[in-house]
């Protein structure tokens, strides 16, 4: 699995556009970048995933530049209800492992 | 689709009691992760299988926890004797593949376990 960073926490304004950027220089070839999300008292949710270039869904927007050692989750005119921890994963350990690092803590202000 | 379904959704025990924690994963997905969750320590996997076999249970943290899919729609958790420490969020998760690459993790919405 290739090791991920992502910032720890971040704030923004309802209405706004979040952009939350994870950092993977070690992907591997075939590997793929997912995010998660998770909402207090809830298991993390499937938003999104890509391998390359862009990725629209109803929920988000994945942007993969092309040397693909980093992604950006777009979060388009956020509101309250999108306080959550957002994770990044990228591949799948040889052992299958799926390891979730801490995630980026989004705080979304009125 | 019913999703993930754990029972219970919250448990209160005294410590040195048994505690079992259920899991049905989605029809058809042939992954089953068990997983917890601190404050602390974040998610942490404990075990997972595969077409109902454990793979790896590395993540257990001693010989009082134990795990058993004795079929594709089941899946137990079990902690004898419990204590304090166990204290957290269980979460099991399910997936078509290996749960990474083109086959994202479908969580339940967890155990809230809480030793006494």
């Amino acid at each position: 699995l290739a090791k991920t960073t992502q910032p720890i926490s971040m704030d923004s304004y309802e209405g706004q556009e979040v952009n939350i950027t994870c950092s993977h220089n070690n992907i591997a070839t075939n590997d793929y970048i997912t995010w998660y999300q998770q909402f207090p008292s809830q298991g993390p949710r499937f938003i999104i995933q890509g391998y390359k270039t862009k990725v629209t869904n109803e929920v988000a927007s994945l942007f993969i530049p092309a040397d693909r050692k980093s992604s950006t989750l777009s979060l388009p005119r956020v509101s309250l209800s999108d306080t959550a921890v957002y994770y990044c994963l990228v591949g799948v350990n040889r052992d299958d492992k799926i390891i979730f690092g801490k995630g980026t803590r989004l705080h979304i202000l009125p | 689709d019913a999703g993930v379904i754990q029972s219970p959704r919250h448990e209160v025990t005294e410590m040195g009691q048994e505690v079992t924690l259920r899991c049905k994963p989605i029809s058809g997905h042939d992954y089953l992760f068990w997983y917890r969750q601190t404050m602390m320590r974040g998610l942490e996997l404990l075990i997972y299988f595969n077409n109902n076999v454990p793979i790896d249970d590395s993540g257990m943290p001693e010989d009082r926890f134990s795990a058993k899919m004795p079929n594709a729609s089941f899946s137990t958790l079990k902690i004898q004797p419990s204590e304090p420490r166990d204290s957290a969020v269980y979460f099991c998760a399910s997936s078509l593949g290996r749960g990474g690459n083109n086959s994202p993790l479908h969580f339940g919405n967890g155990t809230r376990l809480t030793v006494t």
